[in-house]
């Protein structure tokens, strides 16, 4: 089946520093995928739907300049969370949609973010 | 304000027991889906209910969804602690192709 790839799965940074989230489709092209986040046994929050080849589309209250998404090509998206901060630390999830009507979407595994 | 509220929030109850979770919006779906969550895991689909009034069963679950698509409802019958986990409904509108996931229900089934 299709499988979603995220990278890395955890990750430990300091204050200030950026970090990279990758997430990848592994057997099928991915025109548009979504960025989520979420805290301890809570749902996930939509934070921006990242399109192949454009700009990404944030949900409101999310700042674009500290969450950078990057699109470049229909295998591979990244979220950049910039001059990271303790508040910032969360699980990120990331979604894939291959291309056709009805198709479903598949998740990642997910990259748990601890800012020191 | 969660636009599909689940209830209960928390769930812990034994082996064998059934159960029911509840994903309710006042708004109207062309699909919804459950997917269930492990600790430090991405969500895994369950189940995807497209007709109103439809019915579907996995083993032990049988979901709902509601005769206006408004609603959906998970039954697990003979709860094992293998089924505990974070319960998340998600719907889908017309032809969007991002999902609203409900606020979710934390089950746990202890042995």
């Amino acid at each position: 089946g299709a499988v979603v790839s995220q990278h890395p799965s955890w990750v430990i940074c300091k204050s200030g520093t950026s970090v990279k989230i990758e997430c990848r489709s592994l057997d099928f092209q991915a025109t548009t995928m979504f960025w989520y986040r979420q805290f301890p046994k809570q749902s996930l929050m939509l934070m921006a739907t990242s399109n192949e080849g454009s700009k990404a589309t944030y949900e409101q209250g999310v700042e674009k300049d500290k969450f950078l998404i990057n699109h470049a090509s229909l295998t591979l998206s990244t979220l950049t969370v910039t001059s990271a901060h303790p508040e910032d630390s969360s699980f990120y999830i990331c979604s894939a949609r291959a291309v056709g009507a009805g198709s479903p979407l598949h998740f990642g595994n997910g990259t748990r973010l601890t800012v020191t | 304000t969660q636009l599909l509220e689940q209830s209960p929030q928390f769930l812990s109850i034994q082996e064998g027991e059934n159960l029911t979770v509840y994903c309710n919006s006042s708004s109207v779906f062309s699909s919804l889906q459950w997917y269930r969550q492990e600790p430090g895991e991405g969500p895994v689909l369950l189940v995807t209910v497209v007709t109103g009034g439809e019915v579907k069963k996995l083993k032990r679950l049988t979901f709902q969804f509601g005769d206006a698509r408004k609603d959906s409802s998970l039954h697990i019958t003979a709860a094992q602690p293998g089924d505990t986990g974070l319960y998340l409904c998600a719907g889908a509108k017309g032809s969007a192709r991002q999902l609203t996931f409900g606020s979710g229900t934390q089950l746990t089934v202890l042995p």
